[in-house]
């Protein structure tokens, strides 16, 4: 099965800087890249998500890239504010099949003024 | 539209006592799904239901069973609660199987004493 891995554990930015967390996945097959973000006490939410057949997807201050050939995928926020912090997830799957989403084990993102 | 809801959203059982968990979401999604959410373990799948009539184990099956109601209803059962058992649990639908958006519930806080 596929298996996603995910770093760093934990980031902390400063107001205005850029924040990236990264993930690799095993299964070369996937090909849907989904990233979930999730406030305190709060349920995921998708904030953006990434087909295989595109390299990059920009909406406002988050944009993902993605290289298949090393089966990586990138999440950038550019601009950091206070309501960026949160814990995202990164996750992986075959779409069109009975399969299931795999989700990265989270960054916390920490946003300080 | 409620979306997804859960309940109960809090709950502390005894070991060796069972619950159950209730699903329930209004966007005709087909597929339904059971995840726990740990410290550092990220979102992990128990069950899922990839549509009305299947229920399939996920990576973390053991200690709990399902039950796909009807399209729009899916139970977690824990027959006997063990400690190992206090978490997160959220339930989410997706449109289809692997595909798109998944939308979640607010989430079940279970303690196992």
């Amino acid at each position: 099965g596929e298996n996603v891995e995910q770093h760093p554990s934990t980031l902390s930015v400063q107001e205005g800087d850029s924040a990236v967390i990264k993930c690799t996945y095993s299964d070369s097959a996937s090909n849907y890249f989904p990233w979930y973000k999730q406030e305190l006490g709060k349920r995921p939410q998708l904030i953006i998500d990434i087909r295989s057949n595109v390299g990059e997807k920009k909406d406002q201050r988050i944009a993902v890239t993605l290289n298949k050939t090393a089966k990586h995928f990138s999440l950038h926020i550019t601009e950091t504010q206070p309501e960026d912090s949160a814990v995202y997830f990164c996750a992986a799957i075959l779409t069109g099949t009975a399969s299931k989403l795999t989700f990265g084990t989270g960054t916390r993102l920490q946003v300080t003024l | 539209n409620a979306g997804v809801t859960q309940t109960p959203k809090f709950q502390v059982l005894k070991t060796g006592q069972s619950m159950t968990l209730q699903c329930a979401q209004d966007m005709n999604h087909n597929s339904m799904y059971w995840y726990r959410q740990d410290p550092g373990m990220g979102l992990r799948l128990i069950y899922y239901s990839a549509s009305e009539g299947t229920t399939d184990k996920g990576e973390v099956p053991n200690g709990y069973n399902v039950s796909r109601l009807n399209k729009r209803e899916f139970s977690l059962r824990l027959e006997s609660a063990a400690p190992s058992q206090t978490s997160v649990y959220f339930c989410a639908s997706s449109a289809g199987a692997g595909v798109g958006e998944l939308f979640f519930g607010e989430g079940s806080r279970l303690t196992v004493l």
